[in-house]
């Protein structure tokens, strides 16, 4: 069974601060998903790596295939960056269904 | 472009009944699944449809649940003799073909309340 655990739960930083969240999965996953969700708001899909790092503005993506560990960042963190953000996993490929992560709850604080 | 869409956006109905809710998935897009996140048990998968291969059903958390998906387009999650443990945001997400690319695209999900 997959399975993926993220941390910490909870985070809350000052504007500005440099933000990591980690996530760490179990064999058999071979594609990782970030996913962002605001309070009251739908999730919207940041990041999908199977390998290495991406980058989209101020958000990075590292996973660690030897180690099954991947991380979030923020740089620069901003109060709109306040949000859960949820670690997913799937395999077969990545094209099967996600297995969830119980999500990091950022605020960041002006 | 638009993108995943699902319907009705709360439905709120009675313990026994029956409940449909409907996802139209991006155009193209060969592959969908159906989530479900509630307060107790976070995001779960619950059923997944690739083109016109059979469904993984191994989400499905009973048989009160079942889906099906129409021409390779909009899908419909029934949920009969709703339970008020059901009361949960169901989401929809589409994906394009292939393997290269599988990033899914959810939609706003269906808020569902069981009284």
């Amino acid at each position: 069974k997959n399975e993926v655990e993220q941390s910490p739960q909870n985070l809350t930083a000052q504007e500005g601060e440099f933000i990591t969240i980690n996530c760490s999965y179990s064999v058999g996953i071979s594609a990782l998903h970030w996913l962002q969700q605001h309070p009251g708001g739908g999730i919207v899909s940041l990041f999908m790596l199977s390998s290495g790092k991406k980058k989209h503005g101020r958000l990075i993506a590292t996973i660690n295939i030897q180690e099954k560990h991947s991380s979030l960042h923020i740089t620069a963190s901003h109060p709109r960056d306040s949000a859960v953000y949820i670690c997913a996993g799937n395999s077969g490929g990545g094209a099967d269904g996600l297995t969830f992560g119980k999500g990091t709850h950022l605020i960041i604080q002006p | 472009g638009a993108g995943v869409s699902q319907s009705p956006s709360n439905k709120v109905t009675e313990k026994g009944k029956d409940v449909e809710l409907r996802c139209d998935p991006i155009s193209g897009h060969t592959a969908l699944y159906w989530y479900r996140q509630s307060l107790g048990q976070g995001l779960e998968f619950l059923i997944y449809f690739q083109g016109n291969s059979a469904p993984d059903k191994s989400g499905l958390p009973s048989d009160r649940f079942s889906a099906e998906r129409t021409g390779g387009s909009v899908s419909t999650l029934t949920i009969q003799r709703t339970q008020q443990e059901d009361s949960a945001v169901y989401l929809c997400a589409s994906r394009g073909g292939g393997t290269v690319n599988n990033e899914q695209f959810f939609g706003p999900g269906t808020r569902l309340t069981v009284l």
